[in-house]
């Protein structure tokens, strides 16, 4: 049970876009529709901001946008704020195991 | 609302027990799966164990499997995590979770604090 990968870091001016991939197998990412992002802040818990790939959760801002291809997924901040500044996390889900990714810090310069 | 509050965290030495508690409202455990996650001191999330929307079916993580025990009453809405033969690593921020559906966990509990020391 190998975490998903996923870059360290990413890091962006206001206003700018970027993207955090997240690479899996065809055991998981690959595999299945399941695959789900999280932002978490320090001290809190993680927020869903993905589903299902590509899905928004009411409330959810449509800066946040996600796809998949093959065994990564990439998940992408338009816009970027100072209040997307945080933890982000991929998830792999299948009925009998769960993977997050390794996690990156998205920092707004 | 929906909401989850973890309680049961604590400092305790290696090699003995703990029990976790997770106090759902606003929605019923019997209706959902419901997960434990974890997450170390400044590393990352890591999943524990699933128990199914019936109870009928539980898997863990490799890291807890035979020392972990995830079961619920769903008299009083709760989920458990039963932790044996604690170790130095499973110190962390234990968290339960709603799966809504595939892997969709919302919402999240506060967290609860384990600190496996000598």
């Amino acid at each position: 049970q190998s975490a998903l990968t996923q870059p360290a870091s990413v890091s962006g001016s206001p206003g700018q876009s970027i993207t955090i991939s997240c690479t899996g197998t065809s055991r998981d990412v690959g595999g299945y529709n399941y695959v789900s992002w999280y932002q978490q802040h320090p001290g809190k818990a993680p927020k869903l901001i993905i589903f299902d790939v590509t899905n928004r959760p009411s409330g959810v801002s449509n800066r946040f946008s996600a796809s998949k291809s093959a065994n990564t997924a990439s998940l992408t901040i338009s816009g970027l704020q100072a209040e997307d500044e945080a933890d982000y996390y991929c998830c792999s889900y299948t009925s009998t195991t769960t993977l997050f990714g390794t996690g990156t810090k998205v920092t707004v310069l | 609302q929906e909401q989850l509050v973890e309680s049961g965290g604590g400092v305790v030495q290696p090699g003995t027990s703990l029990r976790l508690s997770c106090v759902a409202s606003g929605f019923s455990i019997s209706d959902y799966a419901m997960h434990w996650v974890r997450q170390a001191p400044g590393k990352g999330l890591e999943w524990v164990a699933v128990m199914s929307y019936d109870g009928s079916d539980t898997h863990y993580a490799v890291s807890v499997k035979g020392r972990f025990t995830i079961s619920r009453d769903t008299s009083k809405n709760t989920l458990f995590l039963q932790m044996n033969s604690l170790r130095v690593e499973d110190t962390a921020v234990y968290f339960c979770a709603r799966d809504v559906r595939g892997g969709w966990f919302d919402p999240w509990g506060q967290g609860t604090l384990v600190t496996v020391s000598s």
